[in-house]
């Protein structure tokens, strides 16, 4: 099946560091992606969608400047955390629709942590 | 603004009894999703519902749609200890609150 390849997996870096978490379509292209972000022990919130070769649209209340997505090719889409804050920890997950038609593939997930 | 509401948040069940989850939506949506997150990890798919009327069974949990009523179910039957997780239900990309799902012996 369709796979999509979350990197890191864990991530810990210092406070007002970047953080770059890439999420790649292993066998398939993948024209949209999604970012989510999710806290400890609460669900998921949608950040951002990610277009090929185009600006991402970002839901209200993400700042953009701080949470900068590239999604330069078909396969491949990046979130950097700009000036990482320990508020900023938390699990980001990206997720990617394999065929289009609606059904979602999520990667593994990547854990940050900033101290 | 669409809203996702699931009930209940948490559920402690005893092995071998039967239960279900709801998942209340606030607009029109031709599809619904559930999934199933482990501890610490990722999403994983368990069903797609497209229609109204719409009902998915995979081992013990079976999905149903009614999109009249904006409400989707998720019923767990017979429930061993691998169900214990949490469940989340999602139209378009928002997400309910998720069902913290544990099963006991």
């Amino acid at each position: 099946g369709a796979v999509v390849s979350q990197h890191p997996s864990r991530v810990i870096c210092k406070s007002g560091t970047s953080v770059k978490i890439e999420c790649r379509s292993l066998d398939f292209q993948a024209t949209t992606m999604f970012w989510y972000r999710q806290f400890p022990k609460q669900s998921l919130m949608l950040m951002a969608t990610s277009n090929e070769g185009s600006k991402a649209t970002y839901e209200q209340g993400v700042e953009k400047d701080k949470f900068l997505i590239n999604h330069a090719s078909l396969t491949l889409s990046t979130l950097t955390v700009t000036s990482a804050h320990p508020e900023d920890s938390s699990f980001y997950i990206c997720s990617a629709d394999p065929q289009g038609v609606g059904g979602y593939t999520f990667g593994s997930g990547t854990r940050l942590t900033v101290v | 603004e669409l809203k996702v509401e699931q009930n209940p948040l948490f559920l402690s069940m005893q092995e071998g009894k039967n239960y279900t989850i709801y998942c209340n939506y606030s607009t029109t949506s031709d599809r619904l999703y559930w999934y199933r997150q482990d501890p610490g990890k990722s999403l994983e798919s368990l069903f797609v519902l497209l229609s109204n009327g719409a009902v998915k069974q995979e081992g013990r949990l079976m999905a149903s749609l009614d999109t009249k009523a904006r409400l989707s179910t998720l019923h767990i039957t017979a429930a061993v200890h691998d169900l214990s997780a949490t469940y989340f239900c999602a139209v378009t990309m928002r997400f309910g609150a998720g069902t913290r799902l544990t099963v006991k012996p």
